[in-house]
């Protein structure tokens, strides 16, 4: 079956450190798409990151950069140098092809941040 | 501005109550979502279209109905609201091209008591 799965419901981190947020994924598909979304509390869904299977490097996207590790069917979020607005709830997601060739994004559940000063 | 645009932002209904999410965008993209989103809780597929006379169900459709008649509209229809349909709905677009992130309206707070 194909599924995101997110473990951390909390994470916490002081300002202006890293934190790495985690993300593994389920798919038999030899073609998918990974996706980071962040959900302030104002409630929009704002792209930050996106991964493709076939990518031999890493994403990287400012402070934000994916950690992708195929073998493990990992794709976690590692967000350098921390600031208090980063304070959110994250999601990691897969693109996944279903019927007719089309295809959708399914989500994990999502890991809330708190960036303290 | 090009983008995402829902409608209402806030709605009340009472149970058995029926209403329309509206969801519109500009940018001619033939991709669209409608998502959900419980307190707390990730985001689940409700329906999905890939063009002007193509829908097909998502994960959790029951209780739901779309059209998409033209390629720049997609509302939802709540037919007979149950309070379990509690929960903010999000309307997503995107182009045709693999890598294309899903572009996000701002979503829509609806409460059924």
């Amino acid at each position: 079956a194909q599924k995101i799965t997110q473990t951390q419901p909390g994470m916490f981190v002081q300002e202006k450190e890293a934190v790495t947020l985690d993300c593994t994924y389920d798919t038999s598909d030899p073609s998918y798409g990974l996706f980071w979304y962040k959900q302030p509390s104002s409630g929009e869904m704002i792209f930050l990151i996106y991964q493709g299977s076939y990518d031999q490097q890493n994403a990287t996207e400012g402070r934000y950069s994916l950690n992708f590790q195929k073998a493990r069917k990992s794709a976690n979020l590692v967000i350098s140098a921390s600031q208090l607005g980063d304070s959110a709830m994250y999601f990691c997601a897969m693109r996944v092809v279903i019927s007719g060739g089309y295809n959708k994004l399914i989500f994990g559940a999502g890991t809330r941040l708190a960036v303290h000063p | 501005n090009a983008g995402v645009t829902q409608t209402p932002k806030f709605r009340i209904l009472k149970i058995g109550q029926s209403m329309t999410l509206q969801c519109a965008q500009d940018m001619n993209h033939n991709y669209m979502y409608w998502y959900r989103q419980d307190p707390g809780m990730g985001l689940k597929l409700i329906y999905y279209s890939v063009g002007a006379g193509i829908t097909d169900k998502g994960e959790v459709p029951n209780g739901y109905n779309v059209s998409r008649s033209t390629t720049e509209d997609f509302p939802l229809r709540l037919e007979l609201a149950a309070p379990s349909q509690t929960s903010v709905y999000f309307c997503a677009s995107r182009t045709d091209r693999v890598s294309e992130k899903l572009l996000f309206g701002s979503g829509t707070q609806l409460s059924v008591l």
